[in-house]
């Protein structure tokens, strides 16, 4: 079965400094890879996805992710956070077999000012 | 707009009594599922459908049980709630047939506290 681990669970950053948050996957097939971001209180919303076309993702509010399959890899990234950045952070990677996805034990941002 | 949503947003309730939560999705979608999410912040799946009339359970263990009855409408319901079961629920959705690259759209989740 697939899984990630995402190592680090707070990381905190100043504003405008890089964000980088890490995850790892275990998988014996070409994976399918999500990260999703969790405010207080609130759902999970979709940051970006890796499907196998390209190998950096943009995603939405200046974030990306590349994945390393040398390195079974794929970290998040922002150049200069933002203090509307800081939430809770969740790699995923999609199980073929059920078809649902098996999440990270996730990664809480804070953001100093 | 097409949404998934979850009622209600918080819930208290005292030790033995049965509760509904309730999830609806207006996106049309055929999969469905339940995740419990601890004070740890990690998720772990406890239900899932394929599409109406079908169920399955997830990696957690959970007493909880779910109905499909209509393919926009996925019910947890615990017959006898524990303080064992307070924790937030989530519930989401994704379109079946597009194979594993498709992803799921959270509803807001529901925090329930058992007393």
């Amino acid at each position: 079965a697939q899984s990630v681990t995402q190592l680090g669970s707070h990381v905190s950053v100043s504003e405008g400094a890089l964000v980088l948050l890490r995850c790892n996957y275990s998988s014996s097939v070409p994976p399918y890879l999500f990260w999703y971001v969790q405010y207080p209180n609130q759902g999970l919303q979709l940051l970006l996805k890796y499907t196998s076309a390209a190998t950096l993702v943009k995603g939405i509010n200046g974030f990306e992710a590349e994945f390393k399959k040398s390195e079974t890899s794929f970290h998040l990234t922002k150049p200069s956070a933002h203090m509307s950045d800081a939430a809770e952070y969740f790699c995923a990677v999609s199980d073929t077999g059920r078809r649902a996805l098996t999440f990270g034990s996730g990664t809480r941002l804070q953001v100093q000012p | 707009e097409a949404d998934i949503y979850q009622t209600p947003r918080y819930l208290v309730i005292g030790t033995g009594k049965k509760i509904t939560l309730e999830c609806s999705q207006t996106m049309g979608h055929d999969k469905m599922y339940w995740y419990q999410q601890d004070p740890g912040m990690e998720l772990h799946l406890i239900h899932y459908s394929y599409g109406v009339n079908s169920t399955e359970k997830g990696d957690l263990s959970s007493e909880s049980t779910v109905s499909r009855i209509r393919t926009e409408h996925f019910p947890l319901t615990l017959e006898s709630a524990r303080p064992s079961h307070t924790s937030q629920y989530l519930c989401a959705s994704s379109e079946l047939g597009m194979g594993s690259n498709t992803e799921a759209f959270f509803g807001q989740g529901t925090r329930l506290t058992v007393v």
